[in-house]
């Protein structure tokens, strides 16, 4: 069965910092992997996606995360924190002829001055 | 553009009460809906899913029901709260065949 990790659960960084937020998947074939953000109160927005191909992949608001099949991890980055990415964060896996995702219970990041 | 609307945002209802949510649609066809829990602290639970009208896969046994009585509009029910229904709903849709899932802005609801 399908099973997401985010060993993280609260991560505090200054703004300016580097960010990584760590995610590790359990799945038999190559799955599908997502990191979802959401701020208090919202839905989730999607982040970034792997289905296949460069095992780095790009996503909105200067993120990017990196597939490792080797290490079944699949880590969000971001070089430099602005206080507006506070918020939690969640990866999420899913199969390739399946409907639905497995999510991670999050990791929830606090941005200081 | 497609666009996903979840109403009530806000509900409190009182224990042993009834309870609908409402998700739509705009901007696409025939996609596969998705109604999830989030408990605080605890992340999603895939609560319903539907793949077509009045196609609906149940992933947790509780006393909440859904339906999708047209193909953009997926209903969420309860005949009797509890107080553990308490959580925060959120609606999701995705294009068939893909995994990809857009999720709705959600409905906090809390049983007193």
């Amino acid at each position: 069965a399908q099973s997401v990790t985010q060993p993280d659960i609260h991560i505090t960084v200054s703004e300016g910092a580097s960010l990584e937020l760590r995610c590790n998947y359990s799945y038999g074939a190559t799955p599908y992997l997502f990191w979802y953000v959401q701020s208090p109160g919202q839905g989730l927005q999607l982040l970034l996606k792997y289905f296949s191909g460069d095992t780095l992949v790009q996503g909105i608001k200067g993120f990017e995360a990196e597939f490792k099949r080797s290490q079944s991890s699949f880590n969000l980055r971001k070089p430099s924190v602005h206080w507006s990415d506070a918020a939690e964060y969640f990866c999420a896996v899913g199969a390739n002829s399946g409907y639905a995702l497995n999510f991670g219970k999050g990791t929830s990041l606090l941005v200081t001055p | 553009s497609q666009t996903i609307h979840q109403w009530p945002a806000t509900l409190v209802q009182p224990v042993g009460s009834p309870l609908s949510l409402e998700c739509t649609v705009e901007g696409t066809s025939n996609p596969n809906l998705y109604w999830y829990r989030q408990a605080a602290g605890r992340g999603l639970q895939l609560l319903f899913y539907s793949v077509g009208i009045g196609q609906i896969s149940s992933e947790v046994p509780q006393n909440l029901s859904a339906s999708r009585p047209q193909d953009r509009q997926f209903i969420l029910s309860s005949k009797k709260l509890l107080l553990s229904d308490s959580g925060f709903y959120l609606c999701a849709w995705s294009r068939v065949a893909y995994n990809e899932q857009f999720f709705g802005p959600g409905t906090r609801l809390t049983v007193l």
